[in-house]
């Protein structure tokens, strides 16, 4: 079956670093992708990773290793708009499959 | 104007009623989906569709279907709601190529009484 794990939820505090991670098990496997969803709001998206490695994008940045089936979002400089939901995502075969979330808590 | 709109935004129906949400994009995307999302269970794919001809089950499609009209427009189908269909439902895009980005639309917040 295809499954993908992270935490239900994580909390912070504002200005410091956080790591979000997942792991997935699926049938193909194409890109890991992250979006944030904030209260009442859609998801966005926030970066895919097709290939190992460490991928920036400003204070966000999302990490891959296929050999491990595992990825992890790193958010820096924490600020309290970042308060919100994370999902990973991965691609297989010929669909997109997403994790429950990760719910990011954030405190002053 | 939003690239990705649905309607209606809120619904509130009883059981046994049929029900259609509609979808409709500007982004000239060829990809679109639909999902729902119920707390704790993240997003749950019900169909996709890659081209107008092309309609494809998800994980959760039973008591579902779809209808792509066009490009553009992909609605979505309760022909007989029952209360466990209660939650939101989302629609998305994506473009055939790149890192399958997806936009989502708005949200429909669905009431099944």
């Amino acid at each position: 079956g295809q499954s993908l794990e992270q935490p239900s939820e994580v909390t912070a505090v504002e200005g410091a670093i956080v790591q979000i991670n997942c792991t997935y098990q699926t049938s193909g496997f194409y890109g890991l992708s992250w979006y944030q969803q904030h209260d009442g709001g859609a998801p966005t998206f926030l970066s895919y990773n097709a290939l190992d490695g460490l991928e920036e994008t400003g204070r966000f940045s999302s990490f891959l290793s296929r050999s491990d089936s595992y990825g992890y979002l790193l958010l820096q400089e924490l600020q309290m708009k970042d308060s919100a939901s994370y999902f990973c995502a991965v691609k297989g075969d010929d669909k997109i499959i997403f994790g429950k979330g990760t719910r990011l808590h954030i405190l002053p | 104007d939003a690239d990705v709109t649905q309607t209606p935004r809120n619904r509130i129906t009883k059981t046994g009623k049929r029900i259609m949400l509609e979808c409709s994009q500007t982004k000239g995307h060829d990809r679109m989906y639909w999902y729902r999302q119920d707390p704790g269970l993240g997003l749950r794919l019900i169909y996709y569709s890659f081209d107008v001809k092309d309609i494809n089950k998800g994980e959760i499609s039973d008591g579902y279907s779809v209808s792509r009209q066009a490009q553009a427009k992909f609605s979505l189908s309760l022909e007989s709601a029952i209360p466990n269909q209660t939650a939101l439902y989302f629609c998305a895009t994506s473009a055939l190529a790149g890192g399958d980005e997806q936009f989502f639309g708005p949200g429909t917040r669905l009431t099944v009484l």
